[in-house]
This record gives structure tokens, C-alpha cells and sequence, in this order.
């Protein structure tokens, strides 16, 4: 059955330090892979996608993040992190189904960036 | 400007009082869905519609009901709200031949006293 685990559900971090938000699925077949964040009060938005090719997607803000195949794994990471980034992230997988498609959506893990 | 409408952003409501979320995108798309945001639970699907008129249940459907009578719109229905749908709702939509990508409107939040 397809899930999402994203093993963190809060992440402090200091501004202009590295961040990962890390983020497992299982599936059954060939999914695609997503990270959408939720700004305080906002729906959310797009923030990178994998659909095949190169394992490492780079997507808006600085935001990149890394499919492993093997590990069922899309970690997302930056380099360098601003206070504009404390939002929630979701990891979420969307896998083909007669007709269309399933996503299902990991728990979010809530990033704050400290001053 | 492509987007996804939902109204109302807030509303609080008593137990027993029905009351629907309308949901409207621009951009053609035929697959929308319904989603509830509970802390520490993600977001879960409510119902989704693949077209006009073809509307299936998500994994919690219980306590409501949807409508696709018109392609831009998919409105949520709760007949008889109960304080366990308090919660911070979701509209989005997708075209059907793609990835999967969600787009999403801004949010209901629906408190059931």
C-alpha cells in the first residue's frame, strides 16, 4: 500500500544553517514525487517536483531535493536557510491508478528558522 | 490569473447546522479533490471527481457529500456537522492526463461548536 513517513514533525534550525526535511514512501510501482510548503495561513504550493530523469530536482527558493530509489527516499535540503522559510512542508507521492492518479500526502514537518 | 477559490476562509457553525464549502478553479482542470488538515495527520482526501458528474470517496468520507454538476465547480457538503469536522479544509484540482500535481486554494477553516 502506498505511505509517506516524514520522519520529523518539527525542525528548529538557525538562519544561514543547512536544512534537510527528510521524507520515505512505499509503493508498489513508479510514483511521482512532490514537496509542496504551507505558508502561516496559506494553502500550499508547488515547491519542487521528480517525475523521472536526473534524482536531483532543484525547485523555488533554493529549495533542492534528492530521489533514491533504493533508500524510497526524497529528502529535501538547503543550504542556507532564511527566516521567510518557517512554513510546514509536505512530502507527497502521487502514483498512477485506472483513470487517474492517488496522492497521498506525508504528516508535514513544521520548519522554524531562528534569528 | 489561474487559480483555485475557495469560500468561506472562516466560519464557525453549531452542531446540526448544515452548511457547504464552494470550491471553483479557472483552469479546465477536470480531476478535483477534497482534503481535511488535522495536526500531526497530514492532509487526508474527503472525496475527489475525475469529471463531471464522477465523483468516489477518499479515505474519510463520513459526514459528507459532494456535487460535480459543473466542471470549475466541486462544493463540500456537510448535512449534519459534528465537532469532529472542526478542521482547516482544502480544495484542489489537477488536469487528469498529468503527474498528479495538486493545485490548491486557500484554505476553509471550519470551527463545529
Amino acid at each position: 500500500a502506498q505511505s509517506v513517513t516524514q520522519l520529523d514533525s518539527q525542525v528548529p534550525v538557525f538562519e544561514e544553517a543547512p536544512v534537510e526535511l527528510r521524507c520515505n514512501y512505499s509503493s508498489s510501482v513508479s510514483v511521482y514525487l512532490f514537496w509542496y510548503v504551507q505558508y502561516p495561513n496559506q494553502g500550499l504550493q508547488l515547491l519542487l517536483k521528480y517525475l523521472s530523469g536526473s534524482t536531483l530536482v532543484k525547485g523555488i527558493n533554493g529549495f533542492e531535493a534528492e530521489f533514491n530509489k533504493s533508500q524510497t527516499s526524497f529528502h529535501l535540503r538547503k543550504p542556507s536557510v532564511h527566516i521567510s522559510d518557517t512554513a510546514e512542508y509536505f512530502c507527497a507521492v502521487s502514483e498512477g491508478r485506472p483513470g487517474g492518479f492517488k496522492t497521498i500526502f506525508g504528516a508535514g514537518t513544521r520548519l522554524f528558522v531562528k534569528a | 490569473e489561474a487559480q483555485v477559490t475557495q469560500n468561506p476562509r472562516y466560519l464557525i457553525t453549531v452542531t446540526g447546522k448544515k452548511l457547504t464549502v464552494t470550491c471553483s478553479q479557472n483552469m479546465n482542470h477536470e480531476y478535483m479533490s477534497w482534503y481535511r488538515q488535522d495536526p500531526g495527520l497530514g492532509l487526508r482526501q474527503i472525496y475527489y471527481s475525475m469529471n463531471v458528474e464522477v465523483t468516489d470517496k477518499g479515505d474519510v468520507p463520513e459526514g459528507y457529500k459532494v456535487s460535480r454538476k459543473e466542471k470549475r465547480n466541486f462544493p463540500l457538503i456537510l448535512e449534519s456537522p459534528s465537532p469532529n469536522q472542526t478542521s482547516l479544509y482544502f480544495c484542489a484540482s489537477s488536469p487528469l492526463g498529468g503527474t498528479g500535481e495538486l493545485f490548491f486554494g486557500e484554505g476553509s477553516r471550519l470551527t463545529v461548536l
